[in-house]
């Protein structure tokens, strides 16, 4: 299986800052990788698909990049309702599988 | 606009079953895969399987295949996930998604709201 090992596992901000998140592949996946952002009882939401490609709806504050094993999520200009927790996932073959998460704290 | 509406939190005993229900609304059911995710308090997230409501065609998760069921129905809009044998670490929310893009660059860009069960003795 892959395993997916993102960092760091929790970090806190501040409204208006520049938050990156980094997610390691323990094998290439090429950009076979989404990000997805979970709200504290709500059901995970899609953000990036195929590395970085924002999906519809998703405000252009975030941005993903990378290719191979390394990636990474940013946010620029941190807002509210921002805070909550990331997940990386892998698509390039079963089993899918996810990234531990990274929670972003005030 | 999309929908997925899941059925209501389940308490089992271990050894029982549970049957989640996932009902899709605003596309076209049969043009995406269905998948199964679930989430024990407080960990992350792991896939359990996919179905392409399409042709069948499923994808298990190893560490669950033989305790899990995965079906749809087309002329409901809705797909099932059945595990059996439970245990008390299949205590989690149990998510179903869409999964678009199954060709090109799979991703799970619909959710439905999660279904809790509990296996407690």
């Amino acid at each position: 299986d892959i395993q997916m090992t993102q960092s760091p596992s929790s970090l806190s901000a501040s409204v208006g800052d520049r938050v990156t998140i980094t997610c390691r592949a323990s094998q290439s996946l090429t950009t076979y990788l989404n990000w997805y952002q979970q709200q504290p009882g709500k059901a995970p939401k899609l953000l990036i698909y195929a590395a970085s490609s924002l999906q519809t709806g998703v405000p252009s504050r975030f941005s993903g990049s990378g290719s191979g094993t390394d990636f990474s999520l940013t946010i620029t200009s941190l807002q509210p309702e921002d805070f909550a927790t990331y997940f990386c996932q892998q698509s390039i073959t079963t089993p899918l599988t996810f990234g531990g998460g990274t929670k972003v704290e005030i | 606009q999309v929908q997925l509406v899941q059925s209501g939190a389940e308490v089992k005993k271990p050894g029982a079953s549970v049957k989640v229900s996932c009902k899709a609304s605003g596309y076209t059911f049969t043009t995406y895969a269905i998948a199964w995710v679930r989430q024990a308090p407080g960990q992350g997230l792991e896939w359990l399987g996919s179905i392409s409501v399409y042709n069948g065609h499923t994808k298990f998760a190893q560490k669950l295949q033989g305790r899990l069921s995965m079906t749809t129905d087309t002329s409901a809009s809705t797909a099932y996930m059945e595990l059996r044998s439970l245990r008390s670490d299949d205590t989690a929310v149990y998510y179903c998604a869409r999964e678009a893009g199954s060709l090109t660059y799979p991703r799970f860009d619909n959710w439905g709201q999660g279904t809790l069960v509990t296996v407690s003795s």
